[in-house]
């Protein structure tokens, strides 16, 4: 059981180029998640997608966009990245029914944008 | 969305516990009291949640107010693999579904010293 798994764990990019950060669960879980954490910061809420087939935005989603591609995997892409764009991305998910279930989180991408 | 507050920082010494305060005044009937922790920017963990009544687990035990206004994190024994930074968050429902998100404060750093 891996949990939730995110590739690249490393990513330098170039101003301007464009990549696609990965995430998938294996716990069947309903939600999921996208953060960005910069040095000495909490967490972010980018995007997130309550079940699959929906998505919605959360506090800091300008120069980003989703998709839920199935149950399991939850992508998030910079179309065109800044170096305001490094940071740590992390994804979660969940399985919130009302009855205070945990959200998982991957171990982060750490994604620097020169 | 009730917003929590938290000292950012705390130090305890090795072995005695360590009682994380957090403040939620704004807090609503039915939003939970999460507790989360990062380790060196490791993915956070989930510790322990509640609603209203005292709660406790194999990691942790969580104290609510009556009032629900606050609530204190207690590690009973802590130790220096419990350096991490502590979130405490409060959950909120995402309009109109049974799914929710995580808003992540910036959390008190705990230092455990030996």
């Amino acid at each position: 059981n891996a949990g939730v798994t995110q590739t690249p764990k490393f990513q330098v990019l170039k101003t301007g180029q464009s990549m696609t950060l990965q995430c998938a669960q294996d716990m069947n879980h309903n939600s999921m998640y996208w953060y960005r954490q910069d040095p000495g910061m909490g967490l972010r809420l980018i995007y997130y997608s309550a079940s699959e087939g929906t998505t919605d935005k959360g506090e800091v989603p300008n120069g980003y966009n989703v998709s839920r591609l199935n149950k399991r995997e939850f992508s998030l892409r910079l179309e065109s990245a800044a170096p305001s764009q490094t940071s740590v991305y992390f994804c979660a998910s969940s399985d919130f029914s009302g009855v205070g279930t945990e959200a998982f989180f991957g171990q982060g991408t750490r994604l620097t944008v020169v | 969305d009730a917003k929590t507050t938290q000292p950012p920082s705390m130090d305890c010494a090795e072995g005695r516990a360590a009682n994380l305060p957090c403040n939620h005044s704004t807090i609503s009937g039915n939003e939970y009291v999460y507790w989360y922790r990062q380790i060196h920017s490791q993915g956070p963990q989930y510790i322990i949640h509640g609603l209203k009544n005292n709660e406790t687990n194999e990691m942790a035990s969580l104290i609510i107010t009556e009032d629900r206004k606050s609530s204190t994190l207690i590690l009973p024994h802590a130790t220096l693999r419990d350096t991490a930074v502590y979130y405490c968050i409060v959950r909120v429902a995402h309009s109109g579904g049974s799914n929710y998100k995580l808003t992540f404060g910036k959390g008190t750093l705990l230092t455990v010293n030996p």
